[in-house]
């Protein structure tokens, strides 16, 4: 199964309104990287924190690791219609085979 | 920097055709991924390079495909002969570290074997 799994699937929003989107993993990691994907496009790398960071903010992004939890979120605040696209969560083990590993991803529509 | 290139950007063929995509890294990158993307399976490294010497295969799915990076600026990922089930999303990425950094993603290139 995936290292990484998000949740929700889908999410729906109004302009405007904040979205956040969560990201488990089952072992330890290195780091955690955030990507959008827009549809039929490739992904663009939006943050990626290290295990021994807590929290990262980036304009309207913030993301924030939990690794007793083994989880993270992200948080877009103030959303935009031209946010809508797939989030995905990234990480990287510490232990196994080093490769990012992605989750399924989480399918933001920003309704105008 | 144009970024990560892939050609062609869409690719359709028939079962049993040898299919080349084709990828140009950003210069300087050091690192070159090779990734699939299904609706089934998700986004999957298929291989990965630094300094053009393949460094893990493991993803790659079967024999029937096979990659290669003659020089810094250029790699290929074959099918041969391709199947149905190869119909994919193939993306290309470069990074200047191994999982540290950001990886850059090239456009894609849609494959569709009929």
């Amino acid at each position: 199964s995936q290292q990484g799994e998000e949740d929700p699937q889908a999410l729906s929003i109004q302009e405007g309104e904040n979205a956040t989107m969560n990201c488990s993993y089952k072992t330890s990691i290195n780091n955690l990287q955030w990507y959008r994907q827009n549809s039929g496009r490739g992904l663009v790398h939006l943050i990626l924190i290290r295990s021994n960071e807590r929290e990262k903010h980036s304009g309207r992004l913030r993301v924030t690791l939990d690794t007793s939890k083994k989880s993270s979120s992200l948080l877009i605040t103030a959303s935009r219609a031209a946010d809508t696209a797939s989030y995905f969560c990234a990480t990287v083990m510490t232990q196994g085979a080093q490769k990012l590993v992605f989750g399924q991803g989480t399918r933001l529509t920003i309704n105008p | 920097d144009a970024g990560v290139i892939q050609s062609p950007r869409h690719e359709v063929t028939e079962m049993g055709q040898e299919v080349t995509l084709r990828c140009k890294p950003i210069s300087g990158h050091d690192y070159l991924f090779w990734y699939r993307q299904t609706m089934m399976r998700g986004l999957e490294l298929l291989i990965y390079f630094n300094n053009n010497v393949p460094i893990d295969d493991s993803g790659m799915p079967e024999d029937r495909f096979s990659a290669k990076m003659p020089n810094a600026s250029f790699s290929t990922l074959k099918i041969q002969p391709s199947e149905p089930r190869d119909s994919a999303v193939y993306f290309c990425a470069s990074s200047s570290l191994l999982f540290s950094d950001t990886q850059y993603f090239g456009p894609g290139t849609r494959l569709t074997v009929l």
